[in-house]
């Protein structure tokens, strides 16, 4: 079965770089939603998206920004890059217009491992 | 705000033995859904099971099922059989199911993990 796309696997910036991460839901999936894993922590929540409208928003910097397309995709954009943004960045999705509990599940990408420098 | 708390920061087993991991929550809501997540050396996470709050019944997938004690707000995970893939860190989550209105419906809070090792 299809799984969640990110792109790219791996990122290495400079400190006050931009980046860009890219994410491509399980197809038909209507939700997506961006985390941020530190080393050794858990994932915390950044931001979601239902049908390419903000859902919710999380601890996620004024520094970042992301939004998801007619296509689905999202991306999620960091400007002025910190050394504390390095960490591992998952991509979810879900299909919310499912009925039934499985609409809950949360599907996670492989994440894109940023490391600044 | 909900609150997740694993408060085994590790744990092992041997092959083919049983092991169960705590998980305790709070909140103030109603209806929600708990979860366990692995996480491999990969760093892939990968959902293990899930169990609804207005269902008594304990979730049970394959060698997993929980434990679920809604008025303790305790949710472990027990895996038999212990597998040596079954090595990973493994998360408990909380969700508030959206729906609702409000806001923080549909994100997941994660515990701080508990790290198993399988050992042959």
């Amino acid at each position: 079965a299809a799984g969640v796309i990110q792109s790219p696997r791996h990122l290495i910036k400079e400190k006050r770089e931009t980046a860009t991460l890219k994410c491509y839901p399980i197809p038909r999936h209507d939700t997506v939603y961006w985390y941020q894993q530190g080393p050794g922590q858990d994932p915390q929540f950044l931001i979601s998206f239902y049908e390419k409208m903000q859902s919710d928003k999380g601890s996620i910097p004024d520094r970042f920004s992301a939004q998801q397309f007619s296509d689905y995709h999202s991306e999620l954009n960091m400007s002025s890059l910190e050394l504390g943004d390095s960490a591992l960045y998952f991509c979810a999705s879900s299909l919310r217009g499912l009925a039934g509990d499985k609409a809950h599940e949360q599907y996670f990408g492989p994440g894109t491992r940023l490391t600044v420098t | 705000a909900q609150t997740v708390t694993q408060s085994q920061p590790e744990m092992s087993v041997q092959e083919a033995e049983t092991v169960t991991l705590s998980c305790t929550y709070d909140t103030s809501e109603n209806n929600y859904y708990l979860f366990w997540y692995k996480q491999p050396p990969s760093r892939q996470m990968i959902l293990v099971i899930r169990q609804e709050a207005y269902k008594q019944q304990n979730a049970t997938e394959n060698r997993f099922s929980v434990n679920f004690q809604k008025a303790a707000k305790s949710f472990s995970l027990k895996i038999s059989d212990s597998q040596l893939g079954d090595t990973a860190m493994y998360f408990c989550a909380f969700m508030k199911p959206w729906g609702g209105g409000g806001t923080s419906y549909g994100k997941l809070t994660f515990g701080q993990g508990t790290i198993l090792t399988v050992h042959p």
